[in-house]
């Protein structure tokens, strides 16, 4: 079946540093694959997505590229802020819409001034 | 509404007792999701409702959990003779195409 691994938390930074969150998948097919945050007191949000190889998503300075080849969708940003404390979790779904969505078990990033 | 409303957003019951958590989805939206939220353990996949199609309820963890989805819109979460394990957030999502959208959940609590 379907999984993702994304690396434990808590990742500790320094505002303005380089973020890396790794996370990998096993699927069959040809998944679709998300990051979703959860700010503080707040539900989850789509963050990117990317629906095939070699796409990259991006949004709010974060972006992820599907590297079939490496099974992976790692989550990078280049310059972090305290404002993007959060809960990060890597996700697939399997056909486009038709199947349930697999989740990491989330990696909380707490970046300090 | 404009995005997916959960209700109650809280909620602390007896052991033993049991529970009704609503979810009301984002019109047009033919996917429905529940997951379970606990520390430490990341999101739980419980029910899946597609359309009109038999939903796929293998994430349920024991036969006291139990959810229906009527007219293709509301969707009530049921579980029977609540347990202190119960205790988490729950937490609908719901589709048209890939992307989920998610309500703020309803945190359960079991005394």
């Amino acid at each position: 079946g379907n999984s993702v691994t994304q690396m434990e938390g808590p990742v500790t930074l320094s505002e303005e540093a380089f973020l890396t969150i790794n996370c990998t998948y096993t699927a069959t097919g040809y998944p679709s694959l998300f990051w979703y945050v959860q700010y503080p007191g707040e539900g989850l949000q789509l963050l990117l997505k990317a629906t095939k190889a070699d796409d990259k998503g991006s949004n709010k300075g974060f972006e992820a590229t599907y590297r079939k080849e490496t099974t992976s969708f790692h989550l990078e940003k280049g310059s972090v802020q305290v404002s993007d404390s959060a809960v990060y979790f890597c996700a697939l779904s399997g056909q486009k819409g038709y199947s349930t969505l697999t989740f990491g078990k989330g990696t909380m990033l707490l970046v300090s001034p | 509404g404009a995005g997916v409303s959960q209700s109650p957003s809280n909620k602390v019951t007896e052991k033993g007792k049991d529970v009704e958590l609503r979810c009301d989805p984002i019109s047009g939206h033919t996917a429905l999701y529940w997951y379970r939220q606990s520390l430490g353990q990341g999101l739980e996949f419980l029910i899946y409702f597609q359309g009109n199609s038999a939903p796929d309820k293998s994430g349920l963890p024991s036969d006291r959990f139990s959810a229906e989805r009527t007219g293709g819109s509301v969707s009530t979460l049921t579980i029977q003779r609540t347990q202190q394990e119960d205790s988490a957030v729950y937490l609908c999502a719901s589709s048209l195409v890939e992307v989920a959208f998610f309500g703020q959940g309803t945190r359960l609590t079991v005394v």
